[in-house]
């Protein structure tokens, strides 16, 4: 689905290092997301957004900061990266919660 | 307790073979109710929703029980291409967030 987008696909750093990841819409909507996936955990809310400088926590925030300044653009900060923040980050965004979400096609994210 | 709870399988069924997952929830105020599907390494992606007469599309068929909190998908006539991970998805009344089970693994054996 070519309204969202998320950059970059993959990325390897070091231990200690910022991180930013990028989602990017197209479809107006109001809400987005980060998710972070792992195996035997499946997908953890991280932070969300409804709307533009309005953010809130999810359940494994620490170590994570967000920033939303414009309605397409939803930024995921590490903002010192440790080994178990290696995972597959998915955006996700939604207009509706009666009618699902759409997610980005994910970022593979290794800290050595 | 948490939020949504499935069998995380895996199951292994073969072809044309009739298969059923269930999920379960723990908020009584959950809201709506979705069925995703994630293939390995990619996103997931919308499967259908559930609704309360329960639905169907195609070869699938969701079904909603509110009083014993649980929702189920029901896969007939398997097909190879059916083998992925299916998650169930639940909201609640209250905000936008979605909550999601650790997924449903199921592999289609030729």
């Amino acid at each position: 689905d070519a309204g969202i987008t998320q950059s970059p696909r993959h990325k390897v750093t070091e231990t200690g290092t910022p991180v930013t990841l990028r989602c990017h819409q197209t479809e107006n909507h109001r809400y987005m997301y980060w998710y972070r996936q792992d195996p035997g955990h499946g997908l953890r809310l991280i932070h969300y957004s409804y709307g533009v400088k309005d953010t809130d926590k999810g359940e494994v925030s620490d170590g994570y900061s967000v920033s939303r300044s414009k309605t397409e653009d939803f930024l995921l900060t590490l903002e010192s990266a440790t080994s178990s923040q290696t995972s597959v980050y998915f955006c996700a965004i939604s207009g509706d919660k009666n009618y699902g979400y759409t997610f980005g096609s994910g970022t593979r994210l290794t800290v050595v | 307790r948490k939020e949504v709870e499935q069998d995380p399988g895996p199951f292994n069924v073969p072809e044309g073979a009739t298969v059923a997952f269930n999920c379960t929830y723990s908020n009584s105020a959950s809201q709506s109710f979705f069925w995703y599907r994630q293939d390995c390494r990619k996103e997931p992606k919308l499967l259908m929703s559930v609704y309360s007469s329960g639905n169907e599309d195609g070869r699938f068929t969701a079904q909603l029980n509110r009083a014993s909190q649980y929702i189920s998908l029901l896969i007939r006539d398997s097909k190879l291409s059916d083998s992925a991970t299916y998650l169930c998805v639940v909201t609640t009344n209250t905000g936008n967030q979605f909550y999601f089970g650790t997924g449903t693994s199921l592999t289609v054996i030729p």
